[in-house]
């Protein structure tokens, strides 16, 4: 049973457009939410992060946006450049715990 | 500072073979933890070492042993290897706190 649902699993965009991830979560114990980032080769690195007393966290063309009542929180990326092209993964921490857990994932593909 | 780093990079190995996937940090972090990566999975958490001296399972622990060698040193054996290990692994560590995991650079890992 997945406890984080992550969409769409892949997505095409042009430069300059927007791209939107979608993730869901069922338990209310979750207090910390991250995204991560992963190129091909490559381990996952963190992107941003998001507590759920915040609604909105920006940073640079990245946005985190959270809806505590919804269970949901979402990845825009704004102006999408080819570099952005990789994989994301949104995540779930318990509060009281260091564990992790994954969406997973959406492959995201930026054409020039 | 190397960060995470995993040896080896690449391995096959027949069924029923055993083998040891490294893992070391340099950040000295306390967690440390090992995720499996399958296609549409995300990353599975497999097990997971709060500090040094103690392990715990993770949501996918069957087939596989850990030791928590030192601080810097997390190891991730399979005792007999089955096709259904077929996967990317990754090990991962984080400070006591636990906001970030960071990611070494992956095995590849086919059991044929």
């Amino acid at each position: 049973q997945q406890q984080v649902k992550q969409s769409p699993q892949s997505l095409i965009v042009q430069k300059g457009g927007i791209s939107i991830i979608n993730c869901a979560y069922e338990n209310t114990a979750f207090d910390y939410f991250p995204w991560y980032q992963q190129f091909p080769g490559k381990g996952p690195a963190l992107l941003i992060a998001i507590r759920p007393d915040v609604s909105e966290k920006k940073e640079g063309r990245f946005t985190i946006s959270f809806n505590k009542s919804a269970k949901q929180f979402s990845l825009h990326i704004m102006d999408s450049q080819p570099g952005d092209s990789a994989t994301y993964f949104c995540a779930a921490r318990r509060a009281a715990g260091n564990k992790l857990t994954f969406g997973g994932g959406t492959r995201v593909l930026v054409k020039p | 500072n190397a960060g995470v780093t995993q040896t080896p990079k690449f391995q096959v190995l027949k069924t029923g073979q055993s083998m040891t996937l490294q893992c070391a940090q340099d950040m000295n972090h306390n967690s440390m933890y090992w995720y499996r990566q399958d296609p549409g999975m995300g990353l599975r958490l497999i097990y997971y070492s709060a500090s040094e001296g103690t392990t715990d399972k993770g949501e996918v622990p069957n087939g596989y042993n850990v030791s928590r060698l030192n601080k810097r040193e997390f190891s991730l054996r399979l005792e007999s290897a089955a096709p259904s290990q077929t996967s990317v692994y990754f090990c991962a560590s984080s400070d006591r706190g636990g906001n970030e995991q960071f990611f070494g650079p992956g095995t590849r890992l086919t059991v044929l």
